[in-house]
């Protein structure tokens, strides 16, 4: 394992639910990131959290709503989504998001599917 | 614009055979490249990263090269064990203040027995 943890594994939504995903690094990392990998597609940054503070919002749509409590939590809450927002949503943590050689961990992802 | 390139998309090796996969990039400035391992239904895992010094970094039978000047990475894999199936992602990292990075689209390898 790599010290960071999401849940749920596996959703099913409606476009009309509102859900949230949940993310937790044991790793005492500061900066916390959600990527969206779709099929045959790169993994596209969504937001980045340092140290609680969002520094990064990758033109995500307003269905999308992150939450970052503190340094170990993420959290990611959708509502009214779109059948192509069906994706495996990955959360990740580092020790800093600025530069160098600083490696991100990933949790196992969170396979989203809209009807 | 930055972008990163990987063949081929993918493969299939018989176990114990070696394979090589490739990564092309035009990220700049370069300021280093990973590789990634990511199993069916996991998140990605580092392998190795090179910054722009390094041209070889091993980790077991995984060795990465790098040539700064055609800006091209390889990943070598000895002695393929069935473990081995997932797909490869290499990323770039760009030297900008916030570290930015480039995904590949991956290179799936299958190894079959």
């Amino acid at each position: 394992e790599t010290g960071v943890t999401q849940t749920p594994r596996h959703l099913v939504m409606g476009m009309t639910n509102k859900k949230s995903l949940k993310c937790e690094q044991h790793l005492g990392h500061n900066a916390m990131y959600w990527y969206k990998q779709s099929a045959k597609k790169p993994l596209e940054l969504m937001f980045v959290y340092n140290f609680k503070e969002q520094t990064e919002n990758n033109s995500v749509p307003s269905r999308f709503s992150p939450e970052c409590p503190n340094s170990s939590h993420l959290f990611l809450h959708l509502h009214t989504l779109q059948p192509e927002d069906s994706a495996l949503y990955l959360c990740a943590s580092s020790q800093e998001p600025t530069g160098g050689t600083d490696t991100q961990y990933f949790g196992p992802g969170t396979r989203l599917t809209v009807l | 614009k930055n972008q990163v390139e990987q063949s081929p998309q993918s493969l299939i090796i018989l176990e114990g055979k070696n394979c090589t996969l490739q990564c092309n990039y035009t990220v700049s400035p370069f300021s280093n490249l990973r590789w990634y391992k990511q199993d069916t239904g996991r998140g990605p895992v580092s392998l190795t990263i090179m910054t722009f010094s390094e041209n070889t970094k091993s980790n077991g039978r995984y060795t990465a090269t790098l040539d700064a000047d055609t800006k091209q990475s390889s990943l070598h894999i000895t002695a393929s064990q069935l473990s081995d199936s997932a797909s490869y992602i290499c990323v770039v990292s760009a030297e900008t203040g916030f570290q930015k990075l480039v995904f590949g689209t991956g290179t799936r390898l299958l190894v079959s027995p």
